[in-house]
């Protein structure tokens, strides 16, 4: 299967924790990275591999996998962390890649 | 410093073919382990991947496009090219290229730098 599915809104208080989550087949065999997305702005990689931040990623976010599942955890939200987030990986073929339908997420 | 840049016609009437550039700098897609790809994002809508180049010139393409994108490239002059034929109102998007590259300590570190994309539309 190719697909991803995400929860297409999540929302949480301001310096509480909330996880995002990423459901596919793929995931079983191939990591997940995930993206934020700002209006008007490219996409920012915030997390690849096992959970692996890119330089200047605050060490909020933060990548975990289960089975079928993917997960972006930000621990103490941020106002600033007020984004669309997308989840990425490959398809059981190995050499295409899929985005999640994304996860907007609102900072109360 | 990485950078990335797209180029091409913000407007395109309906059947016709798209052609964008992405320009890059800070890497060589003739090193190892690299590649460029091309994704879209319609307005208010996901991203959705299109296409990717590797270093040894090994191409792919979304299973859904792949009869209408070509993507190439030109080492020598740090550009990759897509193109995409009989192009229909649908197909008004943001093109964004992005760079993902093979570690082989951390595995794939995908689409890590991007354009700041270009928006095309498809009117007549």
């Amino acid at each position: 299967s190719s697909e991803l599915t995400q929860d297409p809104a999540v929302s949480v208080a301001l310096g509480q924790t909330v996880r995002i989550t990423c459901q596919g087949d793929s995931l079983r065999s191939y990591y997940a990275s995930w993206y934020q997305q700002k209006p008007g702005q490219a996409p920012v990689l915030v997390i690849y591999g096992k959970n692996n931040r890119p330089s200047g990623i605050p060490d909020r976010f933060s990548g975990s996998s289960s089975g079928n599942t993917a997960s972006l955890t930000i621990t103490g939200a941020q106002a600033e962390d007020e984004a669309d987030y997308y989840c990425n990986s490959r398809d059981s073929s190995g050499n295409i890649w899929v985005f999640g339908g994304g996860t907007k997420l609102t900072v109360l | 410093q990485v950078t990335l840049r797209e180029s091409g016609p913000a407007l395109v009437k309906p059947t016709q073919t798209l052609t964008l550039t992405c320009t890059f700098s800070g890497f060589s897609l003739s090193t190892s382990g690299m590649c460029v790809s091309w994704v879209r994002q319609p307005p208010g809508k996901a991203l959705e991947w299109l296409a990717l180049i590797d270093w040894d010139d090994d191409k792919y393409y979304s299973t859904s496009l792949k009869t209408r994108l070509t993507i190439s490239k030109d080492t020598s002059k740090n550009q990759v090219v897509l193109t995409m034929t009989n192009m229909d109102p649908v197909d008004t998007a943001t093109y964004y290229c992005a760079r993902l590259y093979y570690d082989i300590l951390t595995g794939y570190v995908p689409f890590d730098y991007w354009g700041q994309g270009t928006l095309v539309t498809v009117s007549s």
